[in-house]
């Protein structure tokens, strides 16, 4: 079975400063998607990045971007410039074969001004 | 264009009662699922429906049912409500289902509380 684990339960970081939160996953697959969503305290989940492991490349979206290692399964997730706004629980989700998104346990980013 | 909207936004209910959620996808989807979120835990696989059919199904029991109508709109119930049902019910749409609905788009959620 498909898990993800996220070893960080909390995190903080100077606004403007980068911080990077880490994810692995186990699989046996070979093609799938990972992703990092956000979720405020507003609970809104809301899709940050998304990234094909058939793809070497590393996603970017702005300030956000990700640090994929297929042979390691680790998946980072790098916030650059950040911002008061970031605050909020991060998920690093894996989707496969199984049709489903499984979720890891989350880590809280505090920005700090 | 309007994103998933979910309704109630919150609910408390009484141990052994029922309950019926509702979620209304992204227009032009056709992929429903739901996820069940504990205070403080990632969400968990509940149900998949596509094209009014039951494509996934996670580890939950039978008290919990689905169902999607023709016009993509689902309803998620849950029987005899335990306190551990207490949670934030997210729904999540996509434009294709089954293997192909890997980029879904939450809804606000609905809190519900069992007391």
């Amino acid at each position: 079975a498909q898990t993800v684990t996220q070893s960080q339960p909390e995190m903080s970081v100077q606004e403007a400063e980068t911080v990077t939160l880490s994810c692995t996953y186990d699989t046996s697959e070979n093609n799938y998607y990972l992703f990092w969503y956000k979720q405020p305290p507003s609970r809104q989940m809301i899709l940050v990045i998304r990234q094909e492991a058939y793809k070497q490349q590393n996603a970017t979206e702005n300030r956000f971007s990700v640090n994929f290692q297929k042979a390691a399964k680790s998946f980072s997730l790098k916030i650059s410039d950040s911002q008061l706004g970031d605050t909020a629980m991060y998920f690093c989700a894996f989707y496969g074969n199984t049709g489903k998104l499984i979720f890891g346990q989350g880590t809280t980013l505090q920005v700090k001004p | 264009d309007a994103g998933v909207t979910q309704s109630p936004t919150h609910l408390i209910k009484t141990r052994g009662q029922q309950v019926t959620l509702r979620c209304s996808p992204i227009s032009g989807h056709k992929s429903v699922s739901w996820y069940q979120q504990v205070l403080g835990q990632g969400p968990q696989f509940i149900f998949q429906y596509y094209e009014k059919e039951e494509r996934g199904r996670g580890n939950f029991p039978d008290r919990f049912s689905a169902r999607q109508f023709p016009n993509y709109s689902s309803e998620l119930n849950v029987n005899a409500l335990l306190l551990g049902d207490s949670a934030l019910y997210l729904c999540a749409s996509s434009s294709a289902g089954g293997l192909g609905a890997y980029e879904q788009y939450f809804g606000p959620g609905t809190r519900l509380t069992v007391t």
